[in-house]
């Protein structure tokens, strides 16, 4: 069975400084890793994805994330937080292939303090 | 890039009314929609999984009589929350791809529901 595990429920970090938001997963054959985050009241936006090749990832807004597949993670990253990155990540998974569902992490609110 | 438009943002009904929230993918084709309930704080909860012209695929304990899904063109999808209740009160997201990039997601803004 697929799972995703995201072991913090809040990640504080001063305005400036790196952050690591954590993620690990369980999956039978290679998987396709999410990160996502949400706003108040809306909907999910995506903010990078790994499927294959680098293990470096980088995405939206200056985040990246490293796959590291004997530790099973999906850690993102930021080199410097922002108050504007205040929020709920969400990690998720898919067994690779077309259409698979998408199995979530249950999100890490990242607070980030001027 | 792909939008995904979800409407209404917000809607409040009566108990035992039906509400019906559509799911519209603006610019692209969407064979798969998947539809997400999400309690305060918590994480998404896959209900069900709809292609276009067949019937939903619905997740273990989702009354499917309930939550009816409605994936009527590439373009739409549909869930009504029949004789709501105030349980059912939530934020409902849904999410769509489609098959030339099918390892990505795109989610609509979200629907919250209030029973009263």
């Amino acid at each position: 069975a697929q799972s995703v595990a995201q072991p913090e429920d809040q990640v504080n970090v001063a305005e400036g400084n790196p952050l690591t938001v954590k993620c690990t997963y369980s999956v039978s054959g290679n998987p396709y890793l999410f990160w996502y985050v949400q706003y108040p009241n809306r909907g999910l936006q995506f903010l990078l994805k790994y499927i294959t090749g680098d293990n470096l990832v980088k995405g939206s807004y200056g985040f990246e994330a490293e796959f590291n597949k004997s530790q099973t993670s999906f850690h993102l990253k930021k080199p410097s937080a922002l108050v504007s990155d205040s929020a709920l990540y969400f990690c998720a998974v898919r067994r690779g292939g077309n259409t698979g569902k998408l199995i979530f992490g249950q999100g890490t609110t990242l607070q980030v303090k001027p | 890039g792909a939008v995904v438009s979800q409407h209404p943002s917000r809607v409040i009904c009566k108990s035992g009314t039906s509400v019906k929230i559509e799911c519209r993918s603006l610019d692209f084709q969407a064979t798969t929609m998947f539809w997400y309930r999400q309690f305060p704080k918590q994480s998404l909860m896959l209900m069900a999984t709809s292609n276009e012209g067949s019937k939903a695929t619905y997740e273990q304990g989702v009354e499917k009589d309930k939550f009816l899904i409605n994936h009527a063109s590439l373009t739409l999808s549909t869930l009504t929350v029949t004789s709501a209740h105030p349980e059912d009160s939530s934020f409902y997201i849904c999410s769509a791809s489609f098959l030339t990039r099918a390892t990505e997601a795109f989610f609509g803004q979200g629907t919250r529901l209030t029973v009263v």
